[in-house]
């Protein structure tokens, strides 16, 4: 089975507004990652987020990490018509090699 | 030069038939996958090699057989095609695994569609 559950499935704003779409795992993990993926192209890796870390930012991605609550979120700020795609969340299971991707969820930015 | 190929980009073929998809990454990563992404957007996760030696193969079943000729290609080979194996394959590399994981590289994907 999966091993992140994302939600929303799918979220529509316009251009200008936040995104956040949240990710949670099962299992203990030493990192989590998070990807995008345009319309018929491949996963591009976004960030990581290591297990001892809360926050992280890049650009206009900021990712929080709550271990206790095995649960992870991603903000987009002033989303943009280019951000439009679908992202996923990845964690390798504790101590194994597997890189298990969330269901992910679709975003839509109109301009 | 671009970091991980797969080819075909698109292959559609019949019911019953053998094929292959080839994948090479250029970025000296000991790791390799094959992903099946489905209609829904869901990523599975079919193998993966370290080293050129198989270390996940997740309930796959023995109709598809990885190859890994060397560290740097890992192939799909898929034996009786059948409808349901229609989806879009990833192959993807990474430096490390577990608790040394890193990020993934991605191929732009192989889209089978079985008629």
């Amino acid at each position: 089975s999966q091993q992140g559950e994302e939600d929303p499935q799918a979220l529509s704003i316009q251009e200008g507004e936040n995104a956040t779409m949240n990710c949670s795992y099962k299992t203990s993990i030493n990192n989590l990652q998070w990807y995008r993926q345009n319309s018929g192209r491949g996963l591009v890796h976004l960030i990581l987020i290591r297990s001892n870390e809360r926050e992280k930012h890049s650009g206009r991605l900021r990712v929080t990490l709550d271990t206790s609550k095995k649960s992870s979120s991603l903000l987009i700020t002033a989303s943009r018509a280019a951000d439009t795609a679908s992202y996923f969340c990845a964690t390798f299971f504790y101590n194994t090699d597997k890189l298990i991707f969330g269901t992910g969820t679709r975003l839509q930015v109109f301009p | 030069d671009t970091a991980v190929s797969q080819t075909p980009k698109y292959l559609v073929t019949q019911m019953g038939n053998d094929k292959s998809i080839k994948c090479e990454q250029n970025l000296g990563h000991d790791t390799m996958y094959w992903y099946k992404q489905d209609s829904k957007k869901f990523l599975k996760i079919m193998f993966s090699y370290n080293n050129k030696e198989l270390i996940i193969n997740e309930t796959v079943p023995n109709r598809f057989s990885p190859k890994s000729p060397d560290k740097a290609h890992l192939n799909l080979h898929i034996n009786s095609l059948e409808l349901g194996d229609s989806a879009v394959y990833f192959c993807a590399s990474s430096l490390g695994t577990g608790s040394s994981g890193t990020e993934a590289f991605f191929g732009q994907g192989t889209r089978l569609t079985v008629v």
